[in-house]
């Protein structure tokens, strides 16, 4: 079974500081990574996918993720944190069962971002 | 761009009653799921269905029961509501054909039950 873990359940940051959250997963095959947001009151929106090919993924609103196979690790990082990306981010990673692909989250991280 | 439809954001019900949460896609997407969201616990997979009247149990079906008659409609039913079932529900689909395309979350609603 494919699992992710997110490490640390609150992250806080100054505005203009780096945003690192990080994203570990297993699976037993290539894996396929996504990271998504959510906004207070919303449903979760696609940040940035890792399906295969080049491994420093871009995303929208300045967001990227690398993806390192010897460290099982999907992290997502951004350089200067903005008022307006306080948020929960989610890990996710996708394996394929009863016909399709099926996504299993991680637990969630939320971002606090301090004037 | 996708939309995903929730029919409620908030229902408040009574313990012992049957519940529906509906949910609808415009994007003729084959995947439909329902998670719940709790703090601390992240998205747990309810249901999902890859094709219409197809349905497969995900990690915590117990205590619900799921409906695909059309393609764009999946509905959730808690068939006797429970105190343990407040939470936030999220609706999403997906296209499928072995695709492993993202998700697309509908705004969520939010069930509290007395």
């Amino acid at each position: 079974a494919q699992s992710v873990t997110q490490l640390g359940s609150h992250v806080s940051v100054s505005e203009g500081a780096l945003v690192l959250l990080r994203c570990n997963y297993s699976s037993s095959v290539p894996p396929y990574l996504f990271w998504y947001v959510q906004y207070p009151n919303q449903g979760l929106q696609l940040l940035l996918k890792y399906t295969t090919g080049a491994t420093l993924v871009k995303g929208i609103n300045g967001f990227e993720a690398e993806f390192k196979k010897s460290e099982t690790s999907f992290h997502l990082t951004k350089p200067s944190a903005h008022m307006s990306d306080a948020a929960e981010y989610f890990c996710a990673v996708s394996s394929f069962s009863g016909g399709s692909y099926i996504p299993t989250f991680g637990r969630g991280t939320s971002l606090i971002v301090h004037p | 761009d996708v939309k995903v439809t929730q029919s409620s954001r908030y229902l408040v019900k009574r313990t012992g009653e049957k519940v529906f949460l509906e949910c609808v896609q415009d994007m003729d997407h084959e995947n439909m799921f329902w998670y719940r969201q709790d703090p601390g616990l992240g998205l747990r997979l309810i249901y999902f269905s890859y094709d219409v009247k197809m349905k497969e149990k995900g990690d915590i079906p117990e205590g619900y029961s799921v409906s695909r008659e059309k393609k764009e409609r999946f509905s959730l039913i808690l068939e006797s509501a429970s105190t343990n079932q407040t939470s936030m529900y999220l609706c999403a689909s997906s296209l499928g054909g072995g695709r492993n395309s993202p998700l697309h979350f509908g705004n969520g609603t939010r069930l509290t039950v007395t």
